[in-house]
């Protein structure tokens, strides 16, 4: 039973670039969460897709955007990329748009220089 | 604004001795807490979660703890094992739903010794 995949594992932007980053979830599951997880600190949480709409969203600006696909794997878009956007970015799948029941991906550690 | 911490950045113990995490939450709204573990270079793993009508939850080698009163979440390890080494962190979600997804304590970082 395959878990949650993301990519790429590691990648490196230069400042006001932008860069998109994919995960597919877990067998079974329909829904995916999107965090950001600054280094030495706890995830935060971007946004929410299920059934192919954002359904939840966090303080983040509209530079974060997402996208869910009809065989519920989902990309994260940042645009303008800035160098405080330097972390792991996490992605977590659930059953029917739950906040509970997650299982997280190992994430795409992104650089900005 | 309201947030999840933790007491300790980091926590070292004996190999085979009991940890003790803590958590303070400070969301009086919240009605459901996860404690996740994540290892260097991998997402956060599940250990046990707790529903704020319960005080108590045991699993495997592990229990949750929650004081309501005092806003207080702890998770204790049974006979602390080298691959209990990681980066703990409590979570909380609140009640009635809510934007927020699960909001996330900074975490503790459990080193066990030989």
């Amino acid at each position: 039973d395959a878990g949650v995949t993301q990519s790429p594992t590691h990648l490196i932007k230069t400042r006001g670039q932008q860069v998109t980053l994919r995960c597919s979830p877990k067998s079974g599951h329909d829904t995916v969460s999107w965090y950001q997880q600054a280094l030495g600190q706890g995830p935060q949480f971007i946004f929410q897709y299920y059934e192919e709409e954002e359904r939840q969203r966090g303080n983040f600006p509209d530079r974060f955007s997402g996208h869910q696909f009809p065989n519920y794997s989902s990309e994260l878009n940042v645009n303008a990329l800035l160098l405080g956007d330097s972390a792991l970015y996490l992605c977590a799948s659930s059953l029917g748009g739950a906040r509970y029941g997650y299982t997280f991906g190992s994430g795409t550690r992104l650089t900005v220089v | 604004g309201e947030s999840v911490g933790l007491h300790l950045p980091t926590l070292s113990v004996q190999e085979g001795d009991n940890s003790i995490i803590n958590c303070a939450y400070s969301n009086s709204a919240s009605d459901y807490f996860i404690w996740y573990k994540q290892e260097s270079g991998k997402g956060p793993q599940f250990i046990i979660d707790i529903r704020s009508n319960m005080d108590k939850r045991q699993g495997q080698r592990v229990t949750v703890l929650l004081n309501k009163t005092v806003k207080h979440l702890s998770l204790q390890i049974a006979a602390t094992q080298p691959g209990d080494s990681a980066v703990y962190f409590c979570a909380e979600i609140p009640s009635g739903g809510g934007a927020d997804g699960l909001t996330f304590g900074k975490g503790t970082h459990l080193i066990i010794q030989p």
